[in-house]
């Protein structure tokens, strides 16, 4: 593994259709991340997988948003509807268990652009 | 919940020089994790520089060094001989120790560097 990997690294749809975003984290992390990253600002939580399980999830992901990782290996976000308002950069990012207090391997983002 | 502060949108430092960027945060906890990331243009975020909250010293790494102030809950990245390749979003993190040990991150800074 050579690192996290996501793809697309863009993604430019139009407003009302779904689009789907994979992250393959690196294979020995078992805790995954998404972030959203709007322009000029930090990334911002949205959701925690450990293993398969979703554990968290932010306010921020709305109903139009979803998260898999199915069999505990890569996982992927959906956006059905898209609004304008989803244009932002998604981050995954991956980590081992705890027992690592380092911080996240993180992926190079899908940019996502809402037209 | 946790928030992170970076109060400087923008430093600008000449080559070789020193800057500090500056970082607040808010937590009720007595435990917990720190980290400075830097995002280069259309990059990848990096892991520059991490502290333990129970740790009294301050971390170093190579050119960067932390002034961490518990009391104060302040948290400085301090980029010594600075280079080309260090302009890039530098962006201040806390990190809880249970949980889902989520990101929390400021808005960022975004750091030139004057050849």
């Amino acid at each position: 593994d050579t690192g996290v990997s996501q793809d697309p690294r863009h993604k430019i749809t139009k407003r009302g259709q779904n689009v789907t975003f994979r992250c393959d984290p690196i294979s020995e992390h078992n805790r995954l991340y998404w972030y959203r990253q709007t322009l000029g600002q930090g990334p911002e939580f949205l959701t925690y997988f450990q293993n398969e399980a979703q554990l968290e999830k932010s306010r921020l992901l709305s109903d139009r948003f979803s998260a898999e990782r199915p069999k505990g290996s890569f996982s992927t976000l959906e956006i059905q509807r898209t609004e304008q308002g989803d244009s932002a950069m998604y981050l995954c990012a991956s980590r081992s268990n705890p027992g690592q207090n380092y911080g996240y391997t993180f992926g190079s983002g899908t940019r996502l652009t809402v037209v | 919940a946790q928030t992170v502060t970076q109060s400087q949108p923008e430093m600008s430092v000449q080559e070789a020089e020193t800057v500090t960027l500056s970082c607040t945060y808010d937590t009720s906890e007595s435990d917990y994790y720190l980290f400075w990331y830097k995002q280069p243009p259309s990059r990848q975020m990096i892991l520059v520089i991490r502290q333990e909250a129970y740790k009294q010293q301050n971390a170093t790494e190579n050119r960067f060094s932390v002034n961490f102030q518990k009391a104060a809950k302040s948290f400085s990245l301090k980029i010594s001989d600075s280079q080309l390749g260090d302009a890039a979003m530098y962006f201040c993190a806390y990190r809880s120790v249970e949980g889902a040990q989520k990101l929390v991150f400021g808005q960022g800074t975004r750091l030139t560097i004057n050849p």
